[in-house]
This record gives structure tokens, sequence and C-alpha cells, in this order.
């Protein structure tokens, strides 16, 4: 199936410093790109819907500014937390849709996660 | 949870037994896809049914979707210890996936 690839795994940083989360499409072309937050034994909170070219759209709630998002290609997204406080502390999941529907394009392929604490 | 909600929160079988968790969603679909996460992994897509299918099977999953009620559930046959994890259903199209709040499975051996 296809690939995901998301790094780093787990990031340590102290409060006030930017921390960023890559997610890269390995084998297939991923026109959108999407950002989740899990909070422990929760669901998945969708933070935003990265499209290839443009800017994010974010889920109400969810600081844009806080959570700067860049897809500057169809394989790479990433995720900026900047300033980070000890509350943005969680687990980060990115995941993508095939473009060309080559393994249906409706499934979504998950990136293994970052876990960020900050201190 | 941004999708609606699942149960039971959590389910504690005997290898061998089937398993059944409940999904119930807010919008209208497409379809509605089940995934499954490993603790502190990613999710990994199990089976997709659409909204003009009342019923799919994948090896031991079996997957019902009820539109009028706007619930789907998820059965999983001959449970095995390696099935413990969280599942979640999910809904969406290309521009948003909303995931439900999950089911923890635990199966004893």
């Amino acid at each position: 199936g296809a690939v995901v690839s998301q790094h780093p795994s787990w990031v340590i940083c102290k409060s006030g410093t930017s921390v960023k989360i890559e997610c890269r499409s390995l084998d297939f072309q991923a026109t959108t790109m999407f950002w989740y937050r899990q909070f422990p034994k929760q669901s998945l909170m969708l933070m935003a819907t990265s499209n290839e070219g443009s800017k994010a759209t974010y889920e109400q709630g969810v600081e844009k500014d806080k959570f700067l998002i860049n897809h500057a290609s169809l394989t790479l997204s990433t995720l900026t937390v900047t300033s980070a406080h000890p509350e943005d502390s969680s687990f980060y999941i990115c995941s993508a849709s095939d473009r060309l529907r080559r393994a249906g394009g409706e499934k979504l392929f998950f990136g293994s996660g970052t876990q960020l604490s900050v201190l | 949870s941004q999708q609606g909600e699942e149960d039971p929160q959590a389910l504690s079988i005997q290898e061998g037994e089937n398993a059944t968790m409940n999904c119930s969603y807010k919008t209208s679909i497409n379809n509605l896809q089940w995934y499954r996460q490993n603790s502190g992994r990613g999710l990994v897509h199990l089976i997709l049914i659409r909204s003009n299918e009342r019923e799919k099977h994948s090896g031991r999953l079996r997957v019902t979707l009820d539109t009028s009620k706007k619930s789907s559930s998820l059965l999983i046959t001959a449970s095995r210890a390696a099935d413990t994890a969280s599942y979640f259903c999910a809904t969406g199209n290309f521009n948003k996936f909303y995931f439900g709040s999950g089911t923890k499975l635990n199966v004893k051996p």
C-alpha cells in the first residue's frame, strides 16, 4: 500500500521554541494532506486540510498563526508549531490521500505520528 | 469528537470471541471507513463501505451501514490477541476526514 513518512517520531523542546514536523508521501502524489492532533486515549481531531500550492484550511478553533502548514509539493507537507507551550504537547499525525486513486482515492494513508513534549 | 460517537468506548474479550463496535455519525456521507490504531502509532485503513451498500466483508471483518440511522458497526470474528488496538470510524471526502471517538479493544489470550 501507499506509504506516508512522518518525522520526527518524537521531539522534546523548551517553551517558546518552534518545532517543524514533516510529512512525505513516498510512492504517490498527495494533492491533499490532513493534520490531526490526538490527546491520550482520545480520538483524532482534524486541525487543518493542506492542499498543494495553496493555503491550508483550518478547522474552527485552530490558530493558523500558531500551527503553520506548508504544502509546497505533491509529496511534502510540513506543520510548524510556533512558540510552543506545554499545552501544545500532544501526538500529531499527518495523512494523505492518493491523488491518482491508484490505491483508492478515498482512503487515507497515515504517517506514524509525532509525539511532541514541550517543557 | 468532530464526527460522532462510538460505543463501547472500551471492550475486553477473550481470544476467539467476536467483537462488535458501533459508530454514529452526524452528516450525510458518500462512504464510511474503519481504521485501526495501535498505541502510539498512525492509523491503518481496514475497510470502506459506500453509502449505497448495507454490508461488506473483508476476511474476519464485517461492516454494516444504516444511513437512515446514521450508524455503522464493525464486527471482528474469531478475535486474536493481535487484534488488540483502538478502532475508529471515519467519514469524509477529499477535503475533510473526521473520526469517531474510537473503541479500545483488548483481546485477552
